[in-house]
């Protein structure tokens, strides 16, 4: 069974820094490209950053470029969002998403996502 | 403000059949796919449409995706009270190098 699970959430300040992981199983986890997706209290889907499955092409949402950096760990099965110079705007749901082998990229599995909450 | 346009909210009755449209432009919806996701309250958004009309096993047939141009629509015939949910639509943007959503749709079933 696919499974993702993030986790690193939580409460931090502004100006602050947190990294979430997402940690995947059932899959082979180096052969998908996944994404970080996130979602505002009471607000619709943001997309926020790529990494194909090798990790040499990434992409960032403008909002978030310079200051979040995406990486993975093949070898532990898990993908990562550095979070830096948090801003209150950046208080969301964060999701990982995995795109599917299919030839067009859906995100066929999302995990349930952590809480940031960015606020003094 | 989304790159992709959709209505806030759409609604209506058991039985009946419900559009909800996306509009976005020649970068995104005109030259890639279009995936719908459903969102359920207090849930993860769920893949329902790939492909532009593509399902994924267990989504039923009452789901189903269409695409003309630079706008695409999801309809779902036969609405049932658990197809309340939220539905984002979704491509790749070429300009942009991102992914882009809708902002979302709430539907009600009255």
């Amino acid at each position: 069974e696919v499974q993702l699970m993030e986790s690193g959430g939580g409460l931090v300040q502004p100006g602050g820094s947190l990294r979430l992981s997402c940690a995947a199983s059932g899959f082979t986890f180096s052969s998908h490209e996944l994404n970080w997706v996130r979602q505002a209290p009471g607000k619709g889907l943001e997309w926020v950053s790529y990494i194909s499955n090798s990790g040499s092409t990434i992409y960032y949402a403008d909002s978030v470029k310079g200051r979040f950096t995406i990486s993975r760990d093949n070898s532990k099965n898990t993908l990562y969002l550095q979070m830096n110079s948090l801003r209150a705007e950046d208080t969301a749901v964060y999701y990982c998403a995995r795109e599917a082998l299919s030839g067009s990229s859906e995100f066929d599995y999302w995990g349930q996502g952590t809480l940031v909450t960015v606020s003094s | 403000q989304s790159v992709l346009t959709q209505p806030p909210s759409a609604s209506g009755t058991p039985g009946q059949r419900v559009t909800i449209s996306c509009s976005g432009s020649s970068s995104n919806i005109g030259t890639n796919y279009v995936y719908w996701y459903q969102q359920l309250p207090g849930t993860a958004p769920k893949l329902l449409i790939y492909r532009k009309d593509q399902r994924p096993s267990g989504v039923p047939d009452r789901f189903s995706g269409s695409k003309s141009g630079t706008s695409a629509s999801l309809a779902i015939s036969g609405l049932r009270s658990e197809d309340e949910a939220d539905y984002y639509c979704a491509a790749w943007d070429n300009s942009l190098s991102s992914w882009v959503f809708g902002g979302g749709t709430k539907l009600t079933v009255l």
